[in-house]
């Protein structure tokens, strides 16, 4: 079974500094996608960002891009000139090649004006 | 970008009363469905997969019984919560995976449903 760790509960940045949130995850299997996902108070799950495990060259989109070290099973989410939009919970989640997800715990990130 | 709609969005229920809830991929065939169950500020717990046309397989400790899912098409999913109690009160989301399976492999989320039982 897979797990996945998000180790900060929340987290806060000021407007336009760049915060960092990790995740780690435990698995047997060697391929496999992560995701970032953010949760804002609506609840509708926003895909952020993935990864497939088989590519080395860490993925980005716009502002936020991810440090993936597959030998330490490690995938932080870097998130770059932080916005008021960005306010949310945000999500870790492995998943197999067989489609079943599991998250982490999540993290509260909150950004100040 | 594929869309999952959810209905209802919002529903309150007495005691005992049994609630089915709509998963759609609007857009793109769902092979497989998931449906998800999360309490206010904690993560998403995986209750089942669901496949078109076969049995939904369950996660350990979710009462098939309880839960009854149903993948009749290929682009609906239904969740019925039978013989519903207030600890079944929470927020259900279902997600949806691209048939056949993208190369861009991700899964679409539907924008939940908040049972509220009396």
């Amino acid at each position: 079974a897979q797990t996945v760790t998000q180790s900060q509960p929340e987290m806060s940045v000021q407007e336009a500094e760049t915060v960092t949130l990790s995740c780690t995850y435990d698995t047997s299997e060697n391929n496999y996608y992560l995701f970032w996902y953010k949760q804002p108070p609506s609840r509708q799950m926003i895909l952020v960002i993935r990864q497939e495990a088989y590519k080395q060259q860490n993925a980005t989109e716009n502002r936020f891009s991810v440090n993936f070290q597959k030998a330490a099973k490690s995938f932080s989410l870097k998130i770059s000139d932080s916005q008021l939009g960005d306010t949310a919970m945000y999500f870790c989640a492995f998943m197999s090649y067989a489609g079943k997800s599991t998250f982490g715990d999540g993290t509260t990130l909150t950004v100040k004006p | 970008g594929a869309v999952v709609s959810q209905h209802p969005s919002w529903v309150i229920c007495k005691s005992g009363t049994s609630v089915k809830i709509e998963c759609r991929s609007l857009d793109f065939q769902a092979t497989t469905m998931f449906w998800y169950r999360q309490f206010p500020k904690q993560s998403l717990m995986l209750m089942a997969t669901s496949n078109e046309g076969s049995k939904a397989t369950y996660e350990q400790g979710v009462e098939k019984d309880k839960f009854l899912i149903n993948h009749a098409s290929l682009t609906l999913s239904t969740l019925t919560v039978t013989s519903a109690h207030p600890e079944d009160s929470s927020f259900y989301i279902c997600s949806a995976r691209d048939q056949p399976p993208a190369l861009q492999e991700t899964q679409y989320f539907g924008p939940g449903t908040r049972l509220l039982v009396l």
